[in-house]
């Protein structure tokens, strides 16, 4: 398995335009994690799926933000219209029940987004 | 609410000297901690976690449930060890990990 994949790599873009996030997480794991990563504030966990249902999505910073998991292999995280401070590292894990509630995260190598 | 501290945002010491990264967490329940770690370049991997009382590349870590910590440490600093460290408490009520905000350990040589 190549673990999760996350594309793209790195965004740039400017002020207003659409961003969409994409992940492809580890074939038969049923949660599905979305954090942000900067320098101020670390790492923030923006919403998590269990089995493509959003369980909490408390973290997410506003409604310039949604994410969707349409089917267990797939999951999006789209900004519109995106801000100079959305600029982070945008980090997807998954992982799998049966190594029980509290295990393993996989996380995916991270979108890195800059908007100027 | 569930909360994680992670005092300093940068940690630099000698090679070979001790280290110690903290971490604080704020009681709700008994949650299950885990330290991450981001070497460069790298993916967010697991360190370790307590349930496992293990000891990964040389680095411990003890949960002290009265001063509600869970600090990593390790004897003899190397190089390689140079990176981003993670607290990362996972409390059961709210099915969820949330992670400090992180320390960036640098080994001088």
């Amino acid at each position: 398995d190549a673990g999760v994949i996350q594309s793209p790599r790195h965004e740039v873009t400017e002020m207003g335009q659409e961003v969409t996030l994409r992940c492809k997480p580890i074939s038969g794991h049923d949660y599905l994690f979305w954090y942000r990563q900067t320098m101020m504030r670390g790492l923030e966990l923006l919403i998590y799926f269990n089995n493509n249902v959003p369980i909490d999505d408390s973290g997410m910073p506003e409604d310039r933000f949604s994410a969707k998991m349409p089917n267990a292999s797939f999951s999006t995280l789209k900004i519109q219209p995106s801000e100079p401070r959305d600029s982070a590292v945008y980090f997807c894990a998954s992982k799998s029940r049966i190594q029980g509630i509290s295990g393993e995260l996989f996380f995916g190598e991270g979108s890195r987004l800059t908007v100027l | 609410a569930q909360r994680v501290t992670q005092p300093e945002k940068l940690l630099s010491v000698f090679k070979g000297a001790p280290v110690e990264l903290k971490c604080n967490y704020s009681y709700s329940g008994s949650p299950e901690l885990f330290w991450y770690v981001q070497y460069s370049r790298q993916r967010l991997q697991l360190l370790l976690r307590h349930i496992s009382r293990e000891s990964i590349k040389g680095f411990t870590a003890d949960l002290n449930k009265g001063e509600t910590s869970f600090h990593l440490k390790k004897p003899f600093a190397q190089e390689e060890d140079s990176a981003m460290y993670y607290c990362a408490p996972w409390y059961s009520s709210a099915s969820k990990i949330i992670f400090g905000s992180g320390t960036r350990l640098s080994i001088r040589p």
